[in-house]
């Protein structure tokens, strides 16, 4: 049974950067894709994008391509997700979701983190 | 603007049967692109309800089922229960749909 557990939540300022981590147990983290997904206020789900941690793959929504990076660290079994260049319109909750495949970037998300609210205000 | 497009919001009377629809394009779900859904509580952690457009997780009911068909696919809820009261969204490949209210009446 794997478990995602995120880091708490954060204020950051309009121009500043935010980096979110999500750390996995009671499963193998190399094998499965960790994939980020935010839901702004009032709004529904949307893929950021993700990562395969044996490979290092990366794969990033357009929207978003030149602000996110997301990495994985197999020692600790812990992906992060940074995002630049934060606006106002990036308040939001970030939840970190595995893949159900192995080896498989984006499909299903059967395990999902508690979230992280990151609220972009001057 | 989502390119999977679902009702804003359904409602139905406990006991009831419901359906929640997800239409795509030739570019997702009509390129064979499994669809999954998810249900999502006010204040909770989204949850996978279906996956490749029919399998159903362990532990979820089989009032909830899943259908595909062409460009489109359904979710339905049968014996409708208070506790169904949320959000559902469905998605193909890295893509989600707007999601749908749903509210027992």
């Amino acid at each position: 049974q794997a478990q995602l557990v995120q880091s708490g939540a954060e204020v950051k300022k309009p121009g500043s950067s935010v980096k979110v981590s999500c750390k996995s147990s009671g499963g193998t983290f190399s094998n499965y894709a960790i994939n980020w997904v935010r839901q702004a206020p009032g709004q529904g789900l949307e893929w950021m994008g993700g990562i395969i941690p044996m490979f290092g793959t990366t794969n990033y929504a357009q929207k978003f391509q030149g602000r996110v990076t997301i990495t994985a660290d197999e020692s600790t079994s812990t992906a992060y997700m940074e995002l630049t260049s934060l606006r106002s319109e990036d308040t939001a909750v970030y939840y970190c979701a595995r893949t159900g495949r192995q080896l498989v970037l984006v499909g299903y998300f059967d395990y999902w983190g508690q979230g992280t609210l990151v609220t972009v205000s001057s | 603007q989502s390119v999977l497009t679902q009702p804003p919001s359904v409602s139905g009377a406990p006991g009831q049967r419901v359906t929640i629809s997800c239409t795509g394009s030739s570019s997702n779900i009509g390129a064979g692109y499994d669809v999954h859904w998810y249900q999502h509580l006010p204040g909770r952690v989204p949850k996978l309800l279906i996956y490749a457009n029919i399998k159903r997780p362990s532990g979820v009911p089989d009032r909830f089922s899943g259908s595909r068909s062409g460009t489109s696919a359904s979710l339905a809820i049968t014996g409708l229960q208070a506790e169904d009261e949320a959000d559902y969204y469905c998605q193909s490949s890295e893509v989600f749909g707007g999601g749908t209210k749903l509210t027992v009446l």
